[in-house]
């Protein structure tokens, strides 16, 4: 089946710094990528909707510019936390959508990056 | 705005017992409905969906899922677990032309020995 990867699988920054999380889809180009926020014990949150070639949406609530997003190519997105800090240790998903009909759509999720900031 | 109840945090079963998992959902349309589940160290995979049609869904595994519309529920189902079940269960909701996915809170399925 697809595949998606992201890079790196944990990471531990110190407060100020920036991490960049890479999403990949391995063998499959994707119409569309989707990054999730995921606290302990609760759901995964949409963060951002990304499509290749054209600027990020944002859900509401969502720092823009703090989380810059990238989307480079139909098999790549990346998701750059900027200053971060305490409060942005979470674990991030991203998902790879293909389809272009509601029968035909499909999201294929990576196996998450837990950011832990110092 | 549409959202995802998942009642139950953990559920424990004995191994080759039946088990349900709830999920409620809350929409002022049309919505389809998503079962994922995510073992240790793995992305979420896709177990089964309801679009449209048969109320009755059969995923992948054994489970099914029934989309009862005017309960808004659409529990899973599996008439008897393996140990290899043990796992995070999501359900998720989304609306047409929208394809961004609410989730819920997750149930944690421990199926024992």
């Amino acid at each position: 089946g697809a595949v998606v990867s992201q890079h790196p699988s944990r990471v531990i920054c110190k407060s100020g710094t920036s991490v960049k999380i890479e999403c990949r889809s391995l063998d499959f180009q994707a119409t569309t990528m989707f990054w999730y926020r995921q606290f302990p014990k609760q759901s995964l949150m949409l963060m951002a909707t990304s499509n290749e070639g054209s600027k990020a949406t944002y859900e509401q609530g969502v720092e823009k510019d703090k989380f810059l997003i990238n989307h480079a190519s139909l098999t790549l997105s990346t998701l750059t936390v900027t200053s971060a800090h305490p409060e942005d240790s979470s674990f991030y998903i991203c998902s790879a959508r293909v389809g272009s009909s509601m029968s035909t759509d499909t999201q294929y999720f990576g196996p998450g990056t837990r950011l832990t900031v110092l | 705005a549409q959202s995802v109840t998942q009642l139950d945090s953990q559920v424990p079963v004995f191994e080759e017992a039946p088990v349900e998992l709830r999920c409620n959902y809350s929409s002022s349309v049309s919505v389809y409905l998503f079962w994922y589940v995510q073992y240790p160290n793995q992305g979420l995979q896709l177990l089964l969906k309801y679009l449209s049609g048969s109320t009755l869904v059969k995923g992948i595994n054994g489970f099914e899922a029934e989309f009862n519309k005017s309960q808004t529920s659409f529990h899973l189902r599996k008439p008897s677990v393996h140990i290899s079940d043990t796992a995070e269960y999501f359900c998720a909701v989304t609306t047409s032309g929208t394809y961004k996915y609410i989730f819920g809170t997750g149930t944690r399925l421990k199926v024992l020995a």
